[in-house]
């Protein structure tokens, strides 16, 4: 598997708190993205990065904020959470532009209460 | 935007059946990627196909990508209890690199 780790692996906080879940690569690999899983649904993309600082937003970006402030690192931030928000997360990184072969984390249950 | 349907959602057959899987694009695809998941895990990549009608094979798995790059199947043959998951196609769009679609996946439990 390739080198990538999501923290925490678990989560349960309340709605309105702040959350944030980080992405660690030791692939340097240039692209990350950050997906939800919700049961009866693909994944949806809510951001990506395409480099340092370089991010941009998927189909399902609203109440999300990421950083890349190292190659390594991607984090995602939940400014105040709600119950929608209740999902798998799951951290991915691709070398290429056309996102071929994405390497996924383990993902991180996350529970709003 | 966009839309990648996947059917059928659950496919239960009994173990040596074999099975598909199909992904439709409501756009013409630059390529298109196959990830299966194992209960509990995380999404692997299987293959990728590029071309207007590849067909690639891994084992008892045949993967094709349509003449007009809107469709592609996963067709197991003989499956066995190992190949329970979901699968997932993915596809990205020539005008959008970066931000592949996934479709909802398929889930295949077999009965041994």
């Amino acid at each position: 598997d390739a080198g990538i780790t999501q923290s925490p692996r678990h989560k349960v906080t309340e709605t309105g708190t702040p959350v944030t879940l980080r992405c660690h690569q030791t692939e340097n690999h240039r692209y990350m993205y950050w997906y939800r899983q919700d049961p009866g649904h693909g994944l949806r993309l809510i951001h990506y990065s395409y480099g340092v600082k370089d991010t941009d937003k998927g189909e399902v970006s609203d109440g999300y904020s990421v950083s890349r402030s190292k190659t390594e690192d991607f984090l995602l931030t939940l400014e105040s959470a709600t119950s929608s928000q209740t999902s798998v997360y799951f951290c991915a990184i691709s070398s290429g532009a056309t996102n071929e072969k994405l390497f996924f984390g383990s993902g991180t249950q996350l529970s709003v209460l | 935007g966009q839309q990648v349907m996947q059917i059928p959602q659950y496919q239960h057959v009994q173990e040596g059946e074999d099975f598909t899987t199909y992904c439709n694009s409501s756009t013409t695809l630059s390529n298109i990627q196959w990830y299966k998941q194992r209960p509990g895990g995380h999404p692997v990549f299987l293959i990728q196909l590029v071309k207007s009608g590849e067909v690639k094979k891994q084992k008892r798995l045949t993967f094709q990508f349509g003449e007009a790059k809107k469709n592609s199947s996963l067709h197991i043959t003989a499956t066995q209890t190992t190949d329970v998951g979901t699968y997932f196609c993915a596809g990205d769009r020539s005008t959008n690199a970066g931000k592949s679609t996934f479709g909802d996946g398929t889930t295949l439990t077999v009965k041994p």
